[in-house]
């Protein structure tokens, strides 16, 4: 199975709002709503920041939101913090009853 | 709260079995609609899902990896494992367990990590 296809880097300044976007195909990300987003600071384990497409998880900030649109998905954070600098995943169910991660995307807060 | 811990060797040789441990503290892992995961990162790259495991035995596992891996649970211990045969470097990683969300694919609750180097 080949990962979802994401952009390597996204930039914004503090304050700015960002888009991360997260491509599959019909058979994973199109096809489902089990569409997840993590973030992970280096050397951390990743943190959940939405499920199912759109869901944040209690204790994350309502600046991060996910969408969905055929076989594309998005995370936006909006209100750009130094935190959020980290590197995102998204990952979806699939066709086959695997999970698959995307390529992932370095945020830098510039 | 419920937390998850790796354990196992951080060495393993080419062509051996790696065999890691995850222990769940603060619940059970024999509760209905619960399911835990493997997951790993080699240094410098992106996340890799290994498997997943039903608290009632089932398995699901990556096709590029099935044929390698084995995730089994014992309840009385309260951990699930995970074993992957004829390791190369390729399989040298950061190695997470984490458990998946009831009622959804997401994994919410991760381990802290525990890296496997492969070498002679």
């Amino acid at each position: 199975q080949s990962a979802l296809t994401q952009p390597a880097s996204v930039s914004g300044s503090p304050g700015q709002s960002i888009t991360i976007s997260c491509t599959g195909t019909s058979s994973d990300v199109g096809g489902y709503n089990y569409l997840s987003w993590y973030q992970q600071h280096p050397g951390k384990a990743p943190k959940l920041m939405i499920y199912d497409v759109s869901n944040r998880p209690s204790g994350v900030s309502n600046r991060f939101s996910g969408s969905k649109s055929g076989n594309s998905a998005s995370l936006t954070i909006s209100g750009l913090q130094a935190e959020d600098e980290a590197d995102y995943y998204c990952y979806s169910y699939t066709s086959s009853s695997s999970l698959v991660f995307g390529t992932g995307t370095k945020v830098t807060v510039l | 709260q419920l937390q998850l811990q790796e354990s196992g060797p951080g060495l393993v040789k080419p062509s051996e079995t790696l065999s890691l441990t995850c222990t769940v503290s603060g619940g059970s892992i024999s509760s209905s609609d619960q399911y835990w995961g493997w997951i790993r990162q080699p240094p410098g790259k992106g996340l890799e899902w290994i498997g997943s495991i039903y608290y009632d035995g089932s398995t699901y596992y990556n096709p590029s990896l099935q044929s390698r891996v084995t995730i089994s649970v014992d309840t009385s211990k309260n951990q699930f494992s995970l074993n992957l045969s004829s390791v190369t470097a390729a399989d040298a990683a950061v190695y997470y367990c984490a458990r998946h969300r009831p009622g959804t694919k997401a994994f919410d609750i991760w381990g802290q990590g525990t890296m496997v180097t492969v070498s002679s």
